[in-house]
């Protein structure tokens, strides 16, 4: 069982507009900011998103990611078949002398 | 830019210690912008964060493997290293070490990733 709770599964067809939620705590997404990974298969992840709504260097303006209150959301627009993947959300958790916790991850499928 | 790279063994035996290495290159390990942490990923599971250290030896470490657990730095090798002691079948997991950036706790620079399994 994860900290953060996201959806097992999300889908899509191409050019659509998706979106992944990850819910937590008053100590975790409450009090800290949010990062996104991207798994592809057989692949380490990737820094998708950081604090919650930066895109590092190289990743398309298609990703982005907003938090309110205890929430985060990923949105994926223009779905493309290669966005076709494993995406988790992490966050700080202040709790037990702080520490990091991921959400469970959500397999996107591009239909 | 950063490169990193873990190392050691694929295979150990249950109530043994796993030893992995992280070698880092494109930069130095005392930098004060990064922490150096470990992630697993059991097969066809989610990521579990491990711990983190910074070149100072400050450590935070996952609560629920805290006892077993031990992350140091050796800053003469541009390397730090986790030894998680009296392994089980279910630290079976793709081990992978990454950078987290100083303040903000984002893992922005991964190792490749090492299969460690536990069997006798």
């Amino acid at each position: 069982q994860s900290v953060l709770t996201q959806p097992p599964s999300a889908s899509g067809t191409p050019g659509q507009r998706v979106t992944i939620s990850c819910s937590g705590g008053s100590s975790n997404i409450g009090s800290n900011s949010v990062n996104w990974y991207q798994q592809l298969p057989g692949t380490a992840p990737k820094l998708l998103i950081y604090s919650s709504n930066q895109r590092p260097s190289g990743v398309p303006d298609r990703f982005s990611g907003s938090k309110s209150g205890t929430s985060a959301s990923l949105a994926i627009s223009g779905l493309q078949s290669e966005d076709e993947a494993d995406y988790y959300c992490a966050a700080w958790d202040e709790s037990l002398n702080g520490h990091v916790v991921f959400g469970g991850g959500t397999k996107l499928t591009v239909l | 830019q950063l490169q990193l790279q873990e190392s050691g063994p694929g295979l150990v035996k249950p109530s043994e210690t796993l030893s992995l290495t992280c070698t880092v290159s494109g930069g130095s390990i005392s930098s004060s912008r990064y922490y150096w942490g470990w992630i697993r990923q059991p097969p066809g599971k989610g990521l579990e964060w491990i711990g983190t250290i910074f070149y100072s030896g400050k450590t935070y470490y996952n609560p629920s493997l805290k006892s077993r657990v031990t992350i140091s730095v050796d800053t003469s090798k541009n390397q730090f290293s986790l030894k998680l002691s009296s392994v089980t079948a279910a630290d079976t997991a793709v081990y992978y070490c990454a950078t987290e950036r100083a303040g903000y706790s984002y893992n922005d620079y991964w190792g490749q990733g090492t299969l460690v399994t536990v069997s006798s």
